[in-house]
């Protein structure tokens, strides 16, 4: 079966510093990977996707990700976050024909300080 | 056009009651699917449906029981609360299981307290 894993559990930054958070999967064949967040009190609402294409990925609200393929990684990115950046940060596997199942990684909890 | 929907928001339990979930989407989707958010754990997936009256077992299914009856419910029930089972329940969907790359909306969670 495959996992994720989710290397920073807690992450505190400035504002206007730059972001870079893990994620790591296992599993060898083809598969999706997601980015998910959940801003305080609120559900999850994804930020970004890859299907397939381009590696660099770009999502809502200025946030990236890059797919490497031979690291099994898929690392979410945005130059400069914000106050109203604080929330957990999921990333998600959907292995490509076992339908619509996602594994999530641990979440990391991420503050921004003014 | 409300989404998914679930209710209660809120609930609390005591060890052995039964109680069951309610989840709702108004958006046509075949798939549904119902997580279990705990600190430091993520989202694990209790139990899935492709379709009214298919389901299917997740990773963690034991002590949860469901039923696809209509494409728009998918209703997770609770035969005899344990304090294990205290967590936030969400619900998912997307749009049809065959397109895996699909995005799956969530609704915005029970939180259940088992005491």
């Amino acid at each position: 079966a495959q996992s994720v894993s989710q290397h920073n559990h807690h992450v505190i930054l400035s504002e206007a510093a730059s972001l870079e958070l893990g994620c790591n999967y296992s599993y060898g064949g083809t598969v999706n990977l997601f980015w998910y967040v959940q801003y305080p009190g609120q559900h999850l609402q994804l930020l970004l996707k890859y299907f397939s294409g381009d590696p660099l990925v770009k999502g809502i609200k200025g946030f990236e990700a890059e797919f490497i393929k031979s690291k099994f990684s898929f690392n979410l990115r945005k130059p400069s976050v914000q106050w109203s950046d604080t929330a957990e940060y999921f990333c998600a596997v959907n292995v490509l024909g076992g339908g619509n199942k996602l594994t999530f990684g641990t979440g990391t909890q991420l503050k921004v300080e003014l | 056009n409300a989404g998914v929907t679930q209710t209660p928001k809120f609930q609390v339990l005591k060890t052995g009651q039964s109680m069951t979930l309610q989840c709702a989407q108004d958006m046509n989707h075949e798939y549904m699917s119902w997580y279990r958010q705990d600190p430091g754990m993520g989202l694990r997936l209790i139990h899935y449906s492709v379709g009214a009256g298919i389901t299917d077992q997740g990773e963690v299914p034991n002590g949860y029981n469901v039923s696809r009856s209509t494409t728009e419910d998918f209703p997770l029930r609770l035969l005899s609360a344990a304090p294990s089972q205290t967590s936030v329940y969400f619900c998912a969907t997307s749009g049809s299981p065959t397109q895996n790359y699909n995005e799956q909306f969530f609704g915005p969670g029970t939180r259940l307290t088992v005491l």
